[in-house]
């Protein structure tokens, strides 16, 4: 079935890069995604790529697929202190009207 | 550009009631789907409305029903409150043909007590 599991915290120090990781199961997987949520807020969708693609990068963004191992990965240039938020990845399901979640990586940033 | 709207914000709702959420989609998406996120996880598919049809429909029991309107705005709605049902209810909205972009709205954070 479809599954997507994240490391659940990630600390960095302002200025720094952030890594944060993310595996799925599904390989037919068209889209996948990261979303960022704040304390008490929604989901803002952040970036996607498609599955035929290795890697995105839209300003300090940097998104890597590797379809083969089913790892996305979403790198943070200049981590800072509003970068702190809980990362969600998640997979469009197969037919295409559904996101799958993970539970989510807590991204800490200190100054 | 108004993005996905919800309404309320927050509601407190008593166990073996009923209550309808409110949702109205980013201008010009026609694709309507709600998510519950409780309380240390991430969200999970409810069901999706496209012309004001159910087209796609997660794990959730039937006390969790729906409905879309012309306008393309949409309803949730939960009977018989569980405690469980405690969480935060989002809707995300997209068109049929930009499937992969899909917004969500603020959410409405429900307690059953």
């Amino acid at each position: 079935g479809e599954d997507v599991e994240q490391s659940l915290f990630l600390s960095v120090r302002e200025g720094d890069s952030s890594v944060i990781n993310c595996t799925y199961t599904d390989s037919s997987s068209t889209y996948l995604y990261w979303y960022k949520q704040e304390p008490g807020a929604g989901l803002q969708l952040l970036t996607y790529i498609f599955s035929n693609m290795d890697m995105k990068q839209d300003q300090r963004l940097t998104v890597l697929l590797n379809k083969k191992d089913k790892h996305l990965s979403l790198r943070i240039a200049d981590t800072q202190t509003g970068d702190s938020a809980i990362y969600f990845c998640a997979e469009l399901n197969q037919a295409g009207t559904a996101l799958i979640f993970g539970k989510g990586t807590t991204l800490s940033v200190s100054s | 550009d108004a993005g996905v709207t919800q309404s309320p914000t927050h509601l407190i709702k008593t166990r073996g009631q009923q209550v309808t959420l409110r949702c109205s989609p980013k201008s010009g998406h026609d694709t309507v789907s709600w998510y519950q996120q409780a309380l240390g996880q991430g969200p999970q598919f409810i069901f999706q409305y496209y012309e004001e049809e159910e087209r796609q429909r997660g794990n959730f029991p039937d006390r969790f029903s729906g409905h879309q309107f012309p306008n393309y705005s949409s309803e949730l709605n939960v009977n018989a409150l569980l405690l469980g049902d405690s969480a935060l209810y989002l809707c995300a909205s997209r068109t049929g043909t930009r499937i992969y972009e899909q917004y969500f709205g603020p959410g409405t954070r429900l307690t059953v007590t």
